[in-house]
């Protein structure tokens, strides 16, 4: 089974301030790794993945996640963030070979401007 | 040139009545999903077909049937919906042959079952 976590429910961070938000996942082999932003009444949009390779991944609009198979992790970071960057984040795993993609919670993220 | 359109983007209806969502994707993809959002957000996928054929089939109520006519459609038809039925659908499409293909959504069809 796999399985992603999203713990907290909503990132309230100021304009300016780096953006973080956490995702670990469960699954039995190594695993595709995603995440997807969506903005109000729209469709979720792929942010970046990880593959293979180096752990930090860069993605679109300023966002990049770092890989961490020791802690089974995958956490977006922003450095700045920016009032437009409130939105629902989704993490999501895909085990190679496998179609079926499995979706976090998704957190809110709300910057202050 | 929209990707992954689906129509129509709001329905509402009442109970026990039949309704149809259409998606359609011009990406090129030969896999395309269905999935369910609730009022808290959560995603659920649905089903998932490839090239016309169905590989996904999650735990749904057999009230949804969805139809393929061709790999860039995937049509998802619903009888006797319920109060319950409300949420938001999506349609997403990828390539299978690569499992690290990244879906491309819809913007979505907001039922609403009154």
């Amino acid at each position: 089974a796999q399985s992603v976590a999203q713990p907290e429910d909503q990132v309230n961070v100021a304009e300016g301030n780096p953006l973080t938000v956490k995702c670990t996942y469960s699954v039995s082999g190594n695993p595709y790794l995603f995440w997807y932003v969506q903005y109000p009444n729209r469709g979720l949009q792929f942010l970046l993945k990880y593959i293979t390779g180096d752990n930090l991944v860069k993605g679109s609009y300023g966002f990049e996640a770092e890989f961490n198979k020791s802690q089974t992790s995958f956490h977006l970071k922003k450095p700045s963030a920016l009032v437009s960057d409130s939105a629902l984040y989704f993490c999501a795993v895909r085990l190679r070979g496998n179609n079926r993609l499995a979706f976090g919670k998704g957190n809110q993220v709300v910057v202050i401007p | 040139d929209t990707a992954v359109s689906q129509t129509p983007k709001y329905l509402v209806t009442q109970m026990g009545n039949d309704k149809s969502i259409k998606c359609e994707q011009n990406l090129g993809h030969d896999t395309m999903y269905w999935y369910k959002q609730d009022s808290k957000k959560f995603l659920k996928i649905m089903f998932s077909y490839n090239n016309k054929e169905l590989i996904i089939n999650e735990t749904v109520p057999n009230r949804f049937s969805p139809k393929s006519p061709d790999k860039a459609h995937l049509n998802l038809h619903i009888n006797s919906l319920e109060l319950g039925d409300s949420a938001v659908y999506f349609c997403a499409s990828s390539l299978k042959g690569q499992n690290n293909s990244p879906l491309h959504f819809g913007n979505g069809t907001r039922l609403t079952v009154t």
